[in-house]
């Protein structure tokens, strides 16, 4: 079975512009969950997405935002790019309704803001 | 505001050792406790989950205790190999929260 996959694994981007990651979890898990980890740190909660709805928000602006789609998988949108946004983004699956389930990660997308 | 701590931040080891990586963290009201490993520039590999009930887990060569009632958590690795090489992160996953993770110990096992 194919694990939690995260397109682009690599891009560049320039300040102001925007950004949209995605994500597909293993089969039959519900639950997306995003990280940010800057390097040198531990991830940082994003949001949760469980049934298309959110069911959990970290301390993020606004520019964050995200989306899940029926068939599970979700999308990260950052807008307004700033040089303090570079960083491995990372995406999460679990099998139950709230998050108390195994985590299980990506790869992750790996994002440069010049 | 929860906070992870990980001890040490980086270990260098020599190739057979019996390791301890430490994890505490504030406030005891978790639901569970899991360990990962991270390679350079890659995801998160899960390696345990304890549950709140539970006081310790094991897989191999690895064993995890988990103490809520003193916010700590042990990473306990056998006999070191220089494919155990990577950064260890724990993550508790505190009552109407989300994982909160800490810094990491970067382990470096050499042959």
């Amino acid at each position: 079975d194919a694990g939690v996959t995260q397109s682009p694994t690599h891009l560049i981007k320039t300040r102001g512009q925007h950004v949209t990651l995605r994500c597909s979890p293993i089969s039959g898990h519900k639950s997306v969950s995003w990280y940010q980890q800057v390097l040198g740190q531990g991830p940082q909660f994003i949001f949760q997405y469980y049934e298309k709805e959110e069911r959990g928000r970290g301390n993020f602006p606004d520019r964050f935002s995200a989306r899940q789609f029926p068939n599970y998988s979700s999308e990260l949108n950052v807008n307004a790019l700033l040089l303090g946004d570079s960083a491995l983004y990372l995406c999460a699956s679990s099998l139950v309704r709230t998050n108390t389930g195994e985590l299980f990660f990506g790869e992750g997308s790996r994002l440069t803001v010049l | 505001k929860q906070e992870v701590t990980q001890i040490p931040a980086a270990l260098s080891v020599p190739e057979g050792e019996n390791l301890v990586l430490n994890c505490s963290f504030t406030d005891s009201a978790i639901y569970n406790l899991q360990w990962f490993r991270q390679d350079p520039g890659k995801g998160l590999t899960s390696l345990l989950l304890i549950q709140s009930s539970q006081r310790e887990q094991t897989s191999g060569r690895l064993n995890a205790s988990l103490d809520k009632s003193s916010g700590r958590s042990t990473l306990y690795i056998a006999a070191s190999q220089p494919g155990d090489s990577a950064t260890y992160l724990c993550a508790p996953l505190y009552y109407g929260q989300n994982f909160v993770f800490g810094p990491g110990t970067r382990l470096s096992v050499l042959p």
